[in-house]
């Protein structure tokens, strides 16, 4: 069955710390993938996606992600974390067959510390 | 531009009840898709409409249905409620041209559906 694995359900970090997110996700063919964030109280937005070409692609508010094909592996970075990131944050796969579906990891909770 | 809207944002319903939840996406955007959310499972796919048509289709019951309509506006429907349905239920709508497969999602701020 297709699936998204997000490794931590919950990260805990000192500001000026450095985030990596990791991503796995079981599917063979060619895929679509995104990072979305959820701030509290606020809708899913979304952070970077990946389509083709430089697996290493920049998102907004300094969030990074690097897509390794052979390890089905998309982990979100940034160097070093803000309070304002606090917040979940979901990894998603689009298999380039099925329209618009995205699968979903379950999230990973970040909390970072002042 | 304004964003993916859904109405109503809270509802409350008993069991054997039906619930229609209604999303109005960004402007210009064709593609219409529908999540269930829940602590428990996580960010659930349930259906996707383009131009009127279901496009694709999660694993939930056929309790759950959904359809578009000219404008693009979307509606889903879940009848004879059971207390598991209690979830956010969103919406993201998606610009879709021809010969493109498929494009970002942008997300509403959901219903959150409370089954008693």
């Amino acid at each position: 069955a297709q699936s998204v694995s997000q490794h931590n359900h919950h990260v805990i970090l000192s500001e000026a710390a450095s985030l990596e997110l990791g991503c796995n996700y079981s599917y063979g063919g060619t895929v679509n993938l995104f990072w979305y964030v959820q701030y509290p109280g606020q809708h899913l937005q979304l952070l970077l996606k990946y389509f083709s070409g430089d697996p290493l692609v920049k998102g907004i508010k300094g969030f990074e992600a690097e897509f390794i094909k052979s390890k089905f592996s998309f982990n979100l970075r940034k160097p070093s974390v803000q309070w304002s990131d606090t917040a979940e944050y979901f990894c998603a796969v689009n298999p380039w067959n099925q329209g618009g579906k995205l699968i979903f990891g379950q999230g990973t909770e970040l909390s970072v510390k002042p | 531009k304004a964003g993916v809207t859904q109405t109503p944002r809270y509802l409350i319903k008993t069991r054997g009840q039906q619930v229609t939840l209604s999303c109005s996406p960004i402007s210009g955007h064709r593609s219409v898709s529908w999540y269930q959310q829940t602590p428990g499972q996580g960010l659930q796919f349930l259906f996707e409409y383009f131009s009127e048509t279901q496009r694709n289709k999660g694993n939930f019951p056929g309790r759950f249905s959904g359809r578009q309509f000219s404008n693009s506006r979307s509606e889903m429907n879940v009848s004879t409620l059971e207390l598991g349905d209690s979830a956010l239920y969103l919406c993201a709508s998606s610009l879709l041209a021809s010969g493109v497969s498929y494009n970002e999602q942008f997300f509403g701020p959901g219903t959150r559906l409370t089954v008693l």
